[in-house]
């Protein structure tokens, strides 16, 4: 079975521009997560999904972010405006009981 | 105060020790308890998990969990250089209906050959 499916795997964009990072979850999962990582701050939630709706965004930094799960198999993570400090790699990772399975992560550099 | 600690590291072992990686959580309501491993450039990986206080052993791993002194463990018996990786300690519990997860920041290990 494929695992998490995760697009593009490297961004590289201007300040201000807006980037779509996109997620595909393994079939039957009933969450979706998305994660940022850097290393001064490890991973960190940015907003889980379950059923398709959205649970939790208490980590979503800002109005700037915003993510979408219009259903079971697809889920966008967007950032408008983009800025330096969103350089980070982004994850997303889909569970169905215990653990989670993570996708290969999309770099996203913002100059 | 982040909510799992982990030693950063990094921890180095020589190759055939067992490496032994560490975990504290400070929210009691935890009840499930998960490590990650996590090579240079690539994914987090789902190695184990454990609820109940204990050992749990999968091949060379054993995960042990103390609820009652909050430390969760990973040992790796006959460290092989391939074992070299940063290691995620990652807490779960239920919160509002759902599963809260939360991840330490990792411990770098190194197995010197």
């Amino acid at each position: 079975d494929a695992g998490v499916i995760q697009s593009p795997r490297h961004e590289v964009t201007e300040m201000g521009q807006e980037v779509t990072l996109r997620c595909k979850p393994i079939s039957g999962h009933n969450s979706l997560f998305w994660y940022r990582q850097t290393m001064m701050r490890g991973l960190e939630l940015l907003i889980y999904f379950n059923n398709n709706v959205p649970i939790d965004d208490s980590g979503m930094p800002e109005d700037r972010f915003s993510a979408k799960m219009p259903n079971a198999s697809f889920s966008t993570l967007k950032i408008q405006p983009s800025e330096p400090r969103d350089s980070a790699v982004y994850f997303c990772a889909s569970s169905l009981f215990r653990g989670q399975y993570f996708g290969p992560g999309t770099r996203l550099t913002v100059l | 105060q982040k909510e799992v600690e982990q030693n950063s590291g990094p921890l180095s072992v020589p190759e055939g020790a067992i490496a032994s990686l560490n975990c504290t959580y400070s929210d009691r309501g935890s009840q499930s308890f998960f490590w990650y491993r996590q090579y240079s450039g690539k994914s987090p990986e789902l190695i184990m998990f454990i609820y109940s206080n204990g050992d749990k052993e999968d091949g060379r791993f054993t995960a042990q969990l103390n609820k009652a002194s909050q430390y969760v463990s990973l040992l790796i018996r006959d460290s092989q250089p391939s074992d070299s990786a940063t290691y995620l300690c990652a807490a779960s519990m239920n919160s509002g209906g759902y599963q809260k997860v939360t991840f330490g920041i990792g411990t770098k290990l190194q197995v010197i050959p």
